[in-house]
């Protein structure tokens, strides 16, 4: 069971804009940065969004973050087939003695 | 450029024993705060450690506290983990990460391919 709550799956056409969510708390993405990182198939993961809606240098800008409250949103607009990958939420949670929590994931189908 | 090089991995009995290694370069190593975050066979992420910068202070997951151990060399440039009383629940791939930052609250920029670990009798 993940701190952070993600659909499992998302699915889009080439073109498409889609969203993936990431469902948290006061202790988490509330009060802190969320970041998502993209695992494409048999890789490593490597940052895809940092602090909320920061771009790395490389990352396309069809792929953009917000973040609102306790929730945040990944998203891709113009999907590409090599879009297609498992994304992940993550942010530190003040919680305890303080820790990284990941969301569970949401792997991305492009049909 | 980052490189982080991930070794150590390996089939292990349960109850036994694992030391993981990172050689990291390409960064001036003191100045990042180091994780690991590790992958079960057809799971997702999950955050397993993380030392600051300096070495000072240390952060763990609760699923794994009091079995694992981080740490690193800044003369060698190397991270490790030492992970005690393997269970099967522990079978994955161990990636190192870097960290944006030398406080270790902050984003992974870089991450190393992995290496797995197998806990099986």
């Amino acid at each position: 069971q993940s701190v952070l709550t993600q659909p499992p799956s998302a699915s889009g056409t080439p073109g498409q804009r889609v969203t993936i969510s990431c469902s948290g708390s006061s202790s988490n993405i509330a009060s802190n940065y969320v970041h998502w990182y993209q695992q494409l198939p048999g890789t490593a993961p490597r940052l895809l969004i940092y602090r909320n809606n920061q771009r790395p240098l490389g990352v396309p800008d069809r792929f953009s973050g917000s973040k609102s409250g306790t929730s945040a949103s990944l998203a891709i607009s113009g999907l590409r087939s090599e879009d297609e990958a498992h994304y992940y939420c993550a942010a530190w949670d003040d919680s305890l003695s303080g820790r990284v929590v990941f969301g569970g994931g949401t792997k991305l189908t492009v049909l | 450029e980052v490189q982080l090089l991930e070794s150590g991995g390996g089939l292990v009995q349960p109850g036994g024993s694992l030391r993981l290694s990172c050689a990291a370069s390409g960064f001036s190593f003191s100045n990042h705060a180091m994780s690991w975050v590790r992958q079960a066979p057809g799971k997702g992420l999950e955050w397993v450690a993380t030392i600051s910068g300096r070495g000072d202070r240390t952060y763990y997951a609760d699923s794994v506290k009091g079995r694992l151990t981080i740490s690193r060399d800044a003369s060698k440039n190397m991270l490790y983990l030492q992970i005690n009383s393997l269970r099967a629940e522990d079978t994955a791939v161990y990636f190192c990460a870097k960290d944006a930052y030398g406080s270790g609250i902050d984003y992974l920029d870089d991450w190393g391919q992995g290496t797995l670990v197998t806990v099986s009798s």
